[in-house]
């Protein structure tokens, strides 16, 4: 059973158009949740992150909204670049038994197509 | 600096054969963990060091996986007589340390693909 859930494989927008990429989680132990981005043949990459006590976390271009209630988080991308272009997961921790670390958990990612 | 490096890249191995994965964690990265990325998917945790301990090994899908890390930097990924379910590209991820509260971000090698015919 899929604990960290993208449902859309794929989106395409233009160039300088807001990105939007969803992620929905159902385990309610995950206390921190981050974005990746993997290039080809690359490993990934972290981008940006949000704890579970705030609903929103920016970072230049990049925004991270967290719905707890409903278990949702986006990540917003305003104004999307061709250089944007990648496979994006979604990833929810929670901390290893020993308390030393967390465990990531990934979605299925979600390849993004920024149209010149 | 130098990020996290992984070898072999690619590993064509022939059914019922014995691998090992290596991974070179960034410099004083205390925390290591591997993880398994089948086509399609995204990357699902297998075992998690702290220096030379390994104190999770719960993603580990069976007995025929095991990872070492005997000094404390360098980890080894070993799968044993090898099924075509292992191919997939094995990641090793490196870490400082847990700080104060804080998530501290994994930094992600390139990967091992591992093909078994």
């Amino acid at each position: 059973d899929q604990q960290v859930k993208q449902n859309s494989p794929s989106l395409s927008v233009q160039e300088g158009r807001i990105s939007i990429l969803n992620c929905d989680y159902t385990n309610s132990m995950f206390d921190y949740f981050l974005w990746y981005k993997k290039y080809p043949a690359e490993g990934p990459t972290f981008l940006i992150s949000i704890s579970s006590i705030k609903d929103k976390n920016e970072d230049g271009r990049f925004t991270v909204f967290l719905n707890k209630s409903a278990k949702h988080l986006s990540l917003h991308i305003v104004p999307s670049q061709p250089g944007d272009s990648a496979v994006y997961f979604c990833a929810a921790s929670v901390l290893i038994s020993s308390g030393s670390a967390r465990q990531l958990t990934f979605g299925s990612g979600t390849q993004l197509t920024v149209l010149p | 600096g130098a990020g996290v490096s992984q070898s072999p890249r690619y590993k064509v191995a022939k059914r019922g054969q014995d691998v090992a994965l290596r991974c070179d964690p960034i410099s004083g990265h205390v925390s290591l963990f591997w993880y398994q990325q089948a086509l399609g998917q995204g990357p699902e945790f297998l075992t998690y060091f702290q220096n030379e301990a390994q104190l999770d090994k719960s993603g580990l899908p069976s007995d025929r996986f095991f990872a070492e890390r005997p000094e404390g930097s360098v980890s080894t990924l070993k799968i044993q007589r090898t099924q075509q379910e292992d191919s997939a590209v094995y990641l090793c991820a490196s870490s400082l340390a847990w700080s104060g509260g804080r998530a501290d971000t994994q930094y992600f090698g390139p990967g091992t693909r591992l093909t078994v015919l």
